[in-house]
């Protein structure tokens, strides 16, 4: 049973379009993340729930929209895609003490 | 959060040894050092996390000297299957408020 579960794997989309990717986590932490990998495979923090709670929100675009419905998930709106927005988009979660994240399997985005 | 800085990139022959020093000379009295490890394609996946001294898992070990400015994650006799990037994060992990904000990394390749 995945711990930490993306849908969709692979996503190509062209200008414009507004997408999600959805994230689920079973393993009943409070904290979960929004990572994006470019190119480059710089790592790189885009958001983070707490309880429900946004804690950081790093310097992206507002076109990205993290939306938590319950503490097991926490899904990424993506409005007005841009050909800048190609990269694998990772979730993760860690429990109120962040002795250890469980990563997704990442999501490979691609604009056209 | 405190600066880490680590190699970019290592070499090393299947079966040796491989120790990765990352600096944190910036690290506060709470924090801790936590090491991950990602494969192509995969998100990141945590080693093993310390305060001070020696710390030791079936994967690596971790060493931290008693000023903690650094800390050297050793792999026993690496195999191909360790080819990776490797990310070294310090922070107060426990707190649960601290984000992972990652690097770099060090990208290892082991040859045959």
């Amino acid at each position: 049973d995945t711990a930490v579960s993306q849908t969709p794997k692979y996503l190509v989309t062209q200008m414009g379009n507004d997408k999600s990717i959805k994230c689920e986590q079973n393993l009943g932490h409070d904290t979960m993340y929004w990572y994006k990998q470019d190119s480059k495979k710089f790592l790189k923090i885009m958001f983070s729930y707490n309880n429900k709670e946004l804690i950081i929100n790093e310097t992206v675009p507002n076109r990205f929209s993290p939306k938590s419905p319950d503490k097991a998930h926490l899904n990424l709106h993506i409005n007005s895609l841009e050909l800048g927005d190609s990269a694998v988009y990772f979730c993760a979660s860690s429990g109120t003490v962040n002795t250890e994240a469980f990563f997704g399997q990442g999501t490979r985005l691609t604009v056209v | 959060l405190a600066k880490t800085t680590q190699p970019i990139s290592m070499d090393s022959y299947e079966g040796q040894e491989v120790n990765i020093t990352c600096s944190h000379n910036n690290i506060a009295t709470n924090d801790y050092i936590t090491w991950y490890q990602q494969f192509p394609s995969q998100g990141p996946r945590f080693i093993i996390q310390g305060y001070k001294t020696k710390v030791t898992n079936e994967v690596a070990s971790l060493f931290i000297p008693a000023d903690r400015k650094s800390s050297t994650l050793s792999l026993p006799r690496v195999s191909l299957s360790d080819t990776a990037v490797y990310y070294c994060l310090v922070g107060d992990f426990l707190s649960g408020n601290t984000p992972l904000v990652f690097g770099k990394g060090t990208r290892l390749s082991v040859i045959a």
